[in-house]
């Protein structure tokens, strides 16, 4: 059974830099037409996509956090990543990894069908 | 703010069937098929429905979705106290190129 792990800072400290990582195991992520995204939600609000890296290392973000989001796929040990530049209190937020059969901007997407736990990340000094 | 709009709240009885809707515009829901996901209480949100109408396996059927046009909705028929969720739809917004999510509806079980 696929099951993905979100793990990283927990507390960034504003204009530093978020990483994140997400561990999958039962699968991966090299596995053709899979994408695998990034998801965040700021506290008592809604959901907003931060971007995807397919299983060929391909990437895509929101072109809102664009200028900030750098993904990156670790094929060795079966997990990706995700650092987020100069973070403001507006990126504190629960963050979500998830799997999804195709990618969000492709005719044949599936949704995102696995999702990790969620990571809360705080911004603060 | 989001560029599909859902109802923030909606509530039922036991047994009785609500619909939630999500209203999006020709960019997003009028050309790209709409996913919806049960968010529980301090848990990640679970896919519920792809494609505007397919259940992923182990989804009750009492799960419905559908889509005309601009806009699309979510059924649940016999209401159960563990539907208690804020439920969201989501599709692709060519205009924004984006993946994009509604701000969510609470269902409240009475």
């Amino acid at each position: 059974q696929l099951q993905l792990q979100e793990s990283g800072s927990g507390l960034v400290k504003p204009s530093q830099t978020l990483s994140l990582t997400c561990a999958v195991t039962g699968g991966f992520i090299s596995s053709v037409a899979y994408s695998w995204s990034w998801i965040r939600q700021p506290p008592g609000k809604g959901l907003e996509w931060i971007g995807y890296i397919s299983h060929n290392g391909n990437t895509y973000y929101n072109p809102s956090l664009k200028r900030r989001v750098t993904m990156l796929a670790d094929r060795s040990r079966n997990q990706f990543s995700l650092k987020l530049l100069s973070v403001t209190a507006a990126d504190t937020a629960v963050y979500y990894c998830a799997r999804s059969r195709g990618a969000p901007n492709e005719f044949y997407f599936y949704g995102m069908d696995v999702w990790g736990q969620g990571t809360t990340v705080t911004v603060s000094s | 703010q989001s560029v599909l709009t859902q109802a923030p709240s909606t509530s039922g009885t036991p047994g009785q069937r609500v619909t939630i809707s999500c209203f999006g515009s020709n960019s997003n829901i009028g050309g790209n098929s709409v996913n919806w996901y049960q968010q529980l209480p301090g848990t990640a949100p679970k896919l519920l429905i792809h494609t505007n109408n397919q259940r992923p396996s182990g989804v009750p059927d009492r799960f419905s979705g559908s889509k005309s046009g601009t806009s699309a909705s979510l059924a649940i028929s016999g209401l159960q106290f563990e539907d208690e969720a804020d439920y969201s739809c989501a599709t692709w917004d060519d205009s924004l190129n984006s993946y994009v999510f509604g701000m969510g509806t609470k269902v409240t079980v009475l």
